[in-house]
């Protein structure tokens, strides 16, 4: 069974650049989450799909932030403009439950460096 | 507000020396406290989820505890394999579907 892919692994743009990263979930989980761990920090939640529905996004940190599950598929995260702060990693995770009880399958994460 | 905080920040064992890892968090009515593993450049992996006071999980070398307050992952006779970060997690006190993680533990395991 393949696992969480995420792509790119590392990316590294210009403040005021658009960056878009992917997660390809688990085929046939219908909860996709994303993570983020900024240098020094702890992981932190961002947002919950549940199929293409936004279950949650009470994590992102604000507008210029953008989410997406076409299909309920793969997801993107739009960063639109990119910020110095939001250097760190983007972790996607996805699970079969909606609950963490059973353990969430993580992605290996996106660096993404802003200059 | 609620957190998870983990100690010590790094631990460098020689290889067979055994040790224990803490959780403490402050979140309240816990619903579920969880493990994971991370290896560098790699996203966490799942290791246990701990209901209640006097749990115990228990996988190779590793074993995880519970209290009310805080929660020990034992590493008895760790090998260099083992090294990597742990990270503790709990329950959003609202959410089922949501965690908070701790900045977890780096522990290195020398041949």
């Amino acid at each position: 069974e393949a696992g969480v892919t995420q792509f790119p692994s590392h990316s590294v743009i210009e403040k005021g650049q658009t960056v878009t990263l992917r997660c390809d979930p688990i085929s046939g989980h219908d909860n996709l989450y994303w993570y983020r761990r900024v240098m020094g920090k702890e992981i932190k939640f961002l947002l919950h799909f549940v199929k293409e529905s936004k279950q949650d996004e009470s994590g992102m940190p604000n507008n210029r932030f953008l989410a997406e599950r076409t299909g309920g598929t793969y997801s993107t995260l739009k960063v639109q403009p990119a910020e110095l702060e939001d250097s760190g990693v983007y972790f996607c995770a996805s699970s079969q439950e909606g609950t963490a009880n059973y353990g969430y399958t993580f992605g290996s994460g996106t660096r993404l460096t802003v200059v | 507000e609620d957190q998870v905080t983990q100690s010590p920040e790094a631990l460098r064992l020689q290889e067979g020396e055994s040790s224990s890892l803490n959780c403490s968090y402050t979140v309240s009515g816990l619903r579920g406290l969880f493990w994971y593993r991370q290896d560098p450049g790699k996203g966490p992996e799942f290791l246990f989820t701990l209901y209640s006071a006097g749990e115990e999980k228990e996988k190779e070398r590793l074993k995880a505890t519970l209290t009310k307050k805080e929660s020990f992952l034992h590493i008895t006779a760790p090998k260099p394999e083992d090294s990597a970060t742990y990270l503790c997690a709990v329950h959003h006190p609202n959410r089922d579907d949501k965690i908070i993680f701790g900045k977890g533990t780096r522990l290195h395991i020398l041949p």
